[in-house]
């Protein structure tokens, strides 16, 4: 059981198509986080939410592109990816994001995009 | 240099055994510490903080040695339940806040 919901849990798609992930937490937390993970990479930090104002952008390409309506959903908007772009993309969830950063994130199940 | 690196494994021993691995972080200014859990195929969950004092929570030992910039989990008795891919997490907020996974230590305990 998890706090954090992702949908779709599998997704293909090819590089024209537009398609969004979600992302809904349950926990009553203030900030949320979008990570991409590779194949024997490490979960690399995209974007971070805090109370809905974006606060990080990690030199993501503008081909992804974030949503925050409201401190419990979180959106990935994607549009002309490339194959290099075919990872798990977990959301994530944590009371707050600030100065001395040191709270637990809690994940969803992810999302895994295959780009043909 | 990474900015955090851990030994990728696969660690494999005895249940009950004693396993223990390090993560070493290269930015000094790092505030915060976590060992994740990642199981095949799952999301990472939250193992422990890991505290400037250390901390124990049942069979895990998390330390933090900051002088030398790695911080461990030590595993006693180990079950079977604890094979798993073990998670460095390394925080700095500033003006370019970071949290940065390490790409994980594979273990995997036999009967």
């Amino acid at each position: 059981e998890t706090g954090v919901t992702q949908t779709p849990r599998h997704l293909v798609m090819g590089m024209t198509n537009k398609k969004s992930l979600k992302c809904e937490q349950h926990l009553g937390h203030n900030a949320m986080y979008w990570y991409k993970q590779s194949a024997k990479k490490p979960l690399e930090l995209m974007f971070v939410y805090n109370f809905k104002e974006q606060t990080e952008n990690n030199s993501v390409p503008s081909r992804f592109s974030p949503e925050c309506p409201n401190s419990s959903h979180l959106f990935l908007h994607l549009h002309t990816l490339q194959p290099e772009d075919s990872a798990l993309y977990l959301c994530a969830s944590s009371q707050d994001f600030g100065q001395g950063f040191n709270q637990p994130q809690h994940f969803g199940d992810g999302t895994r995009l295959s780009i043909l | 240099r990474k900015e955090v690196e851990q030994d990728p494994g696969p660690f494999n021993v005895p249940e009950g055994a004693t396993v223990a691995f390090n993560c070493t972080y290269s930015n000094s200014a790092s505030q915060s510490f976590f060992w994740y859990r990642q199981d095949c195929r799952k999301e990472p969950k939250l193992l422990m903080s890991v505290y400037s004092s250390g901390n124990e929570d049942g069979r895990f030992t998390a330390q933090l040695n900051r002088a030398s910039q790695y911080i461990s989990l030590l595993i006693r008795d180990s079950k079977l339940s604890d094979s798993a891919t073990y998670l460095c997490v390394v925080t700095l907020y500033s003006s370019a806040s970071k949290i940065i996974f390490g790409s994980g230590t594979r273990l995997s305990i036999r009967p």
